[in-house]
């Protein structure tokens, strides 16, 4: 079955220590997407990639940093900077171009202790 | 900036009754909205999209209306059922954006 995984499910962090959130797809999509989520909040971009090699960032950046090496493949580290990383994180793809909904993986529960 | 907003964070009704989630968008660019619905612990779900071009699309016990004069965008879910519980998110976006905009979301409660 096609789908977009994340892992892991549940993630505790240390101050101080850079984290590394999973998302692999295997939709043959283009388009990836990282949004935090937080309690009854909506959804913020953090980045975006249209793209392989290439991404953008979105509303609420710092603290983070992407790379896309594979089409298949969009991690994001949750470095030291980001002061209150405490949060769901939801990965999301889509074919590409601006007409199409996104397909979201199951999400990350980030929590500092 | 871009915003899309919610009118109500949550709305109860009972089963049997039919919901009406609405949503406010503020950029007028925007030619492409999606609802999304989102279960406890979960990501969000695709539920049914609608086009600039288009006032109305219907899917399976859900409507879309879409009014640009107004820049207003509403979901309606026939015979709402308690497996509707779920908080609902409209997103907008447009011709090369790249990405989409979500609003807060509304928190759909079913009674039995």
């Amino acid at each position: 079955d096609g789908g977009i995984t994340q892992s892991p499910k549940y993630l505790f962090r240390k101050e101080g220590q850079n984290v590394t959130l999973s998302c692999e797809q295997n939709l043959n999509h283009d388009a990836m997407y990282w949004y935090r989520q937080d309690p009854g909040q909506g959804l913020r971009l953090i980045y975006y990639s249209q793209i392989v090699n290439d991404f953008q960032k979105g509303d609420i950046a710092e603290g983070y940093s992407v790379s896309r090496e594979k089409k298949e493949s969009f991690p994001l580290t949750v470095t030291s900077a980001q002061k209150n990383p405490t949060a769901f994180y939801l990965c999301a793809s889509s074919i590409g171009g601006y007409a199409y909904g996104y397909t979201f993986g199951s999400g990350t529960r980030l929590t500092v202790v | 900036g871009e915003s899309v907003g919610l009118h109500l964070p949550t709305l109860s009704v009972q089963e049997g009754d039919n919901s009406i989630i609405n949503c406010a968008y503020s950029n007028s660019a925007s030619d492409y909205f999606i609802w999304y619905k989102q279960e406890s612990g979960k990501g969000p779900q695709f539920i049914i999209d609608i086009r600039s071009n288009m006032d109305k699309r219907q899917g399976q016990r859900v409507t879309v209306l879409l009014n640009k004069t107004v820049k207003h965008l509403s979901l309606q879910i026939a015979a709402t059922q308690p497996g509707d519980s779920a908080v609902y998110f409209c997103a907008e976006t447009y011709t090369n954006a790249g990405k989409s905009t979500f609003g807060d979301g509304t928190t759909l409660t079913v009674k039995p």
